[in-house]
């Protein structure tokens, strides 16, 4: 039972565009949520977070969004450039029960 | 360079076997987190230790286990090692012992058992 999916694999933009990585959770407990972004050969690296009682956070080029209601998270980089290429996990993690879940990992590619 | 440091690097060894992956958290880091990616799976939580203690159990098998030692370096034990268990294995470590903290993670471990 996957509690947190990235239905898309792969995802490929122009650069300069937007890039949009989308994520799906099933646990209405999740009250954390993080985006790591990880290169080949390297552990992943954190991105940018949000709590539940937020619905957006921005951090330069990266906003997050968060819809409750619907169960989705997702991560906005604007404009794209080609050094954001990298495999994108999102996470969700509840304070209760201190486990952090990750989804499979969305492979961005920014194209010069 | 996140700080944290894993040895070995890559790990070679038969089924039945055990092994031992050493981490290192960013000076200053009470916690210490174990992940598991394999081929056809994400990232998988397996156990965090805070400060020595154990602190959340994940997806860990009976036959891993894992400790955190006084100077605050943590060891995963892994046993009667099947082919299954061919992954990279990732440390992290956190300042503080909420999983809303930002976790740091080392370079991984890649475990290959034949």
């Amino acid at each position: 039972d996957q509690q947190v999916k990235q239905n898309s694999p792969s995802l490929s933009v122009q650069e300069g565009r937007i890039s949009i990585l989308n994520c799906d959770y099933t646990n209405s407990m999740f009250d954390y949520f993080l985006w790591y972004k990880k290169y080949p050969a390297e552990g992943p690296t954190f991105l940018i977070s949000i709590s539940s009682i937020k619905d957006k956070n921005e951090d330069g080029r990266f906003t997050v969004f968060l819809n409750k209601s619907a169960k989705h998270l997702s991560l906005h980089i604007v404009p794209s450039q080609p050094g954001d290429s990298a495999v994108y996990f999102c996470a969700a993690g509840s304070s209760n029960t201190g486990k952090l879940i990750f989804g499979q990992g969305t492979t961005l590619q920014v194209k010069p | 360079d996140s700080g944290v440091t894993q040895t070995p690097k890559h790990l070679i060894t038969a089924t039945g076997q055990r092994v031992t992956l050493r981490c290192s958290p960013r000076s200053g880091d009470l916690s210490v987190y174990w992940y598991q990616q394999s081929l056809d799976q994400g990232l998988q939580f397996l156990i965090q230790y805070y400060n020595g203690e154990e602190r959340a159990k994940g997806n860990i098998l009976e036959r891993f286990s894992a400790q955190q030692f006084p100077d605050l370096h943590s060891e995963l034990n892994l046993s009667s090692l099947e082919l299954g268990d061919s992954a990279l294995y990732f440390c992290a470590s956190s300042v503080d012992r909420a999983f809303a903290d930002t976790q740091y993670f080392g370079p991984g471990t890649r475990l290959t058992v034949l």
